[in-house]
């Protein structure tokens, strides 16, 4: 089983609906992070969680919110989806000891809006 | 603004063949820098992480280099497989705060038999 499980792996949706990415990690590991990737450009950081009650935003958090359920769990919406916020998507996880990078990626959430 | 560019964008070898990837970053204060490995459909792997001390560090048939002092880093494939095709990415950290992360976007490399 994959350490860090996201879910769904591909969605197709319409613009204004609100959309939930979900990710699950059994690495233990306290830090989780989400991450976009549009073709020809570098991952950007869209939220960090450090642990259950310390969420933060990163630099591309507008149009995005987040809830870290759990340790284990950490979830991403779209309140209201817009096309340009077709990408692929990551989920990732750390511990405190490594420091702020994420370690472990998920394999993905390939998301169209159309 | 920090920036991290890699060079080339894309690649093609042949099967067996060695080939470098380069790396040039406008990261500063510099913590350390990272390759990971990004196999199509898959999340990033990490290859290796290297901190300002230190110039060269391996893993298994890659070679990561670091000259901090030109702020430029290499990673180094020998005697390529076909399993090495996939995209190459640089991130660089910060030394302050909460060591924000500047992501390349990448090096394609395609291994041909």
């Amino acid at each position: 089983d994959a350490d860090v499980t996201q879910t769904p792996r591909n969605r197709i949706t319409k613009t204004g609906k609100r959309i939930m990415l979900e990710c699950s990690q059994t690495k233990g590991h306290d830090r989780m992070y989400w991450y976009r990737q549009d073709p020809g450009l570098g991952l950007r950081l869209i939220y960090y969680s450090f642990d259950v009650k310390d969420i933060n935003k990163g630099e591309i958090s507008d149009g995005y919110s987040v809830s870290r359920q759990a340790q284990a769990k950490f979830s991403l919406s779209l309140e209201s989806a817009i096309p340009n916020q077709t990408a692929l998507y990551f989920c990732a996880t750390s511990d405190s000891r490594s420091g702020y990078q994420p370690q472990h990626f998920g394999d993905g959430t390939r998301l169209s809006i159309l | 603004k920090n920036q991290v560019e890699q060079s080339p964008q894309s690649l093609i070898i042949l099967e067996g063949k060695n080939c470098t990837l380069q790396c040039n970053y406008t990261v500063s204060p510099f913590s350390n820098l990272r390759w990971y490995k990004q196999d199509t459909g898959r999340g990033p792997v990490s290859l290796t992480i290297m901190t300002f001390s230190e110039n060269t560090k391996s893993n298994g048939r890659y070679t990561a280099t670091l000259d901090a002092d030109t702020k430029q880093s290499s990673l180094h494939i020998t005697a390529s497989q076909l399993s090495d095709s996939a995209s190459y990415i640089c991130v660089v950290s910060e030394s302050t705060g909460r060591r924000a992360l500047t992501f390349g976007s990448g090096t394609r490399l395609q291994v041909q038999p």
